[in-house]
């Protein structure tokens, strides 16, 4: 089943933070977050593992709460660059696949 | 910084016809995948290879979808008679391992169905 992500979409000021949820009803083994500009390919960014492991962005940051199926991204001191449309891909089990969420539009202006 | 490449970058075809969308994963890589993404919508996984076989697959990778590693750098995939709904963007994506590690995706395809 899909995760499900909010809010679907934001909008900010330069230099202001935003919080995007993701949030299933399956037991996970890791998180998966990319952030996808118009036209283009997600761009790997976070992955957390089940057990605490974290790898990925030095300016995002994100939390996985295994026992509650949540995941969080927290962009801090958004950038213009953040602009775009988050994704998390959820894995569950012994699969591989990711399944992701529909998204949340991030919007920043100057 | 290694990538994932695709091509080509761009495919229209009428319905119907067959179609192959070919991928270069990251070569030290041994998990490949394809996604796709109809236009404004979220990412839809439909296959992951391994070891030269698939090892799981969706409910939209029905009779029609195929996928091949015809030989030790490209991997391909093949719709054998296209409809309107296949219309959309399909990524490939590889990992050095299965589970846990990072999925890297290429630049995608668009595929147009007339």
């Amino acid at each position: 089943q899909q995760p499900v992500q909010s809010p679907q979409a934001v909008i900010l000021r330069e230099g202001e933070d935003a919080v995007i949820n993701c949030s299933s009803s399956k037991a996970l083994y890791s998180v998966h977050w990319y952030r996808q500009k118009h036209g283009e390919a997600p761009v790997f960014l976070m992955i957390l593992l089940k057990g605490g492991e974290q790898k990925g962005h030095d300016k995002i940051s994100a939390s996985f709460n295994e026992k509650k199926q949540q995941s969080s991204l927290y962009l801090t001191a958004s950038q213009l660059s953040y602009s775009g449309t988050y994704f998390c891909g959820t894995r569950s089990g012994g699969y591989n696949k990711l399944i992701f969420g529909a998204g949340t539009r991030l919007a920043v202006h100057p | 910084e290694p990538e994932v490449t695709q091509t080509p970058s761009h495919q229209v075809t009428q319905m119907g016809q067959e179609v192959i969308l070919r991928c270069v994963p990251i070569s030290n890589h041994l998990y490949f995948y394809w996604y796709r993404q109809i236009l404004g919508q979220k990412v839809e996984f439909l296959v992951s290879f391994y070891n030269n076989e698939i090892s799981e697959k969706s409910e939209i990778f029905d009779d029609q979808f195929s996928v091949e590693r015809p030989d030790g750098s490209n991997f391909t995939l093949k719709i054998r008679s296209t409809k309107l709904e296949d219309s959309a963007m399909y990524f490939c994506a590889s990992s050095e391992q299965g589970r846990g590690e990072t999925q890297y995706f290429g630049p995608g395809t668009r595929l147009l169905v007339l």
